[in-house]
């Protein structure tokens, strides 16, 4: 079974520039999750989707940040315009379904902003 | 919403020894609580989890504790091995799939 694929791995941009991240989830896992993980920190939620419906995006900063998941598959993370300190890791998760707790981690794309 | 705090921040240990990680969480409401392991560079692995109706559960060298009462548990590693070394979240899941991390801690196992 593939794993959750995430791209670019890395990217260097600089500020007010936009950027883009992509996001695979396992196959058949409905449950998609967008993370954000600065350096010697745990994963932040940004973003939770069930489907193509954004459940929980509380914690995503709408002024500059959006996502979609508009097949219910693959995602979509964007930046715009990139600040300095949105230098961090970026990870997407996947669960299969809405009461299945277990999550599965992409490896992350790294970002850094000049 | 639910505050979970991790200790130490780092650990060395001798290889062979074991390690203890400690995590406590604030809303009792949470109800599975997962332990990821990353290594550089690499992705959040889960490597145990348990559940609030569980006190306890091992695998292999590995094992978790949980004390619903003190809201804590604990991640175990016993015969530590220089494979471990990598940082180590906790987790708690809590208010359907509501999941708060850790802050990590930094393992080092010495040869």
């Amino acid at each position: 079974e593939a794993g959750v694929v995430q791209s670019p791995r890395y990217k260097i941009i600089e500020k007010k520039q936009p950027v883009a991240f992509w996001c695979n989830p396992i196959s058949g896992h409905n449950t998609l999750y967008w993370y954000l993980q600065n350096l010697g920190q745990g994963p932040e939620l940004l973003i939770r989707y069930e489907n193509e419906e954004a459940v929980d995006d509380s914690q995503l900063p709408k002024d500059r940040f959006s996502a979609e998941r508009l097949k219910g598959v693959d995602s979509t993370l964007k930046i715009q315009p990139a600040e300095l300190g949105d230098s961090a890791v970026y990870l997407c998760a996947s669960s299969p379904r809405p009461d299945q707790e277990t999550q599965y981690f992409g490896p992350g794309t790294r970002l850094l902003v000049l | 919403g639910e505050n979970v705090e991790q200790h130490p921040s780092t650990l060395s240990v001798q290889e062979g020894d074991s390690a203890v990680i400690k995590c406590t969480y604030s809303d009792s409401a949470s109800n599975y609580f997962p332990w990821y392991k990353q290594e550089l560079g690499k992705r959040p692995q889960l490597i145990i989890d348990i559940r609030s109706n569980v006190g306890e559960k091992k695998d292999q060298r590995i094992a978790v504790t949980l004390n619903k009462t003190a809201k804590h548990f604990s991640l175990h590693i016993t015969e530590t091995q220089p494979e471990d070394s990598a940082v180590y979240f906790c987790a708690a899941v809590w208010s359907y799939q509501k999941v708060t991390f850790g802050t990590g801690t930094k393992l080092q196992v010495i040869p």
